[in-house]
């Protein structure tokens, strides 16, 4: 079975920081991945994702997250936080060729971000 | 274009009574799911559905628990005589097809159910 794990559960930077949050998985096929991040009291929205081609993937609001297969990741980055990046994200799995059903989500890491 | 609508946000229900939960879909969207996300985890399947039948319920607790998503109107997510475990925030989300089409699934704001 898929497991998704995030190991950082809070994160609290200040303005202008960079940001990585890790998230590693565990499949010994072939992936989708995604990261979707939850603005407080808003619902889940899609960051980015990843599913054939370049490993380094653009997003939505500057972020970018790269798959590095040999260490079954797929870390997420801005180089730059706002205090509106403050939120919740996930990172999320699903083997290739299936349904959305079989998504599988990390924990979640709660970002602040500090003025 | 209105996103997914949950409703209601908030719920608190004694143990015992039954707990309903709404989700309207994306316009054109005929795929939906509910995911349910307890304190400390990440989100965890529930049920597959598309109008009038039940894809994948093999996240669904064997007892208790019913979806439905009738032609006319919302999907809900039934649950009966909870218990206090059942505390947790109740996601749903749609796609206008299924992920092997390249489609992408749009969540709601989730239902937070609170068992006292």
């Amino acid at each position: 079975a898929q497991s998704v794990s995030q190991h950082n559960h809070h994160v609290i930077l200040s303005e202008a920081a960079s940001l990585e949050l890790g998230c590693n998985y565990s499949y010994g096929g072939t992936v989708n991945l995604f990261w979707y991040v939850q603005y407080p009291g808003q619902h889940l929205q899609l960051l980015l994702k990843y599913f054939s081609g370049d490993p380094l993937v653009k997003g939505i609001k500057g972020f970018e997250a790269e798959f590095i297969k040999s260490k079954f990741s797929f870390n997420l980055r801005k180089p730059s936080v706002q205090w509106s990046d403050t939120a919740e994200y996930f990172c999320a799995v699903n083997a290739k060729n299936t349904g959305f059903q079989k998504l599988v989500f990390g924990t979640g890491t709660r970002l602040l971000v500090s003025p | 274009n209105a996103g997914v609508m949950q409703n209601p946000r908030h719920l608190v229900r004694r143990r015992g009574q039954e707990a309903r939960l709404r989700c309207s879909p994306m316009k054109g969207h005929s795929h939906v799911y509910w995911y349910r996300q307890l304190p400390e985890e990440g989100l965890k399947f529930m049920v597959y559905l598309q109008k009038e039948n039940i894809i994948d319920e093999s996240g669904m607790p064997k007892e208790r628990f019913s979806a439905e998503f009738p032609k006319e109107g919302p999907s809900i997510l039934r649950i009966q005589q909870v218990v206090r475990g059942d505390s947790a925030a109740y996601f749903c989300a749609s796609s206008p097809g299924t992920a092997s089409s390249g489609n992408t699934i749009y969540f709601g704001e989730g239902s937070w159910l609170t068992v006292v």
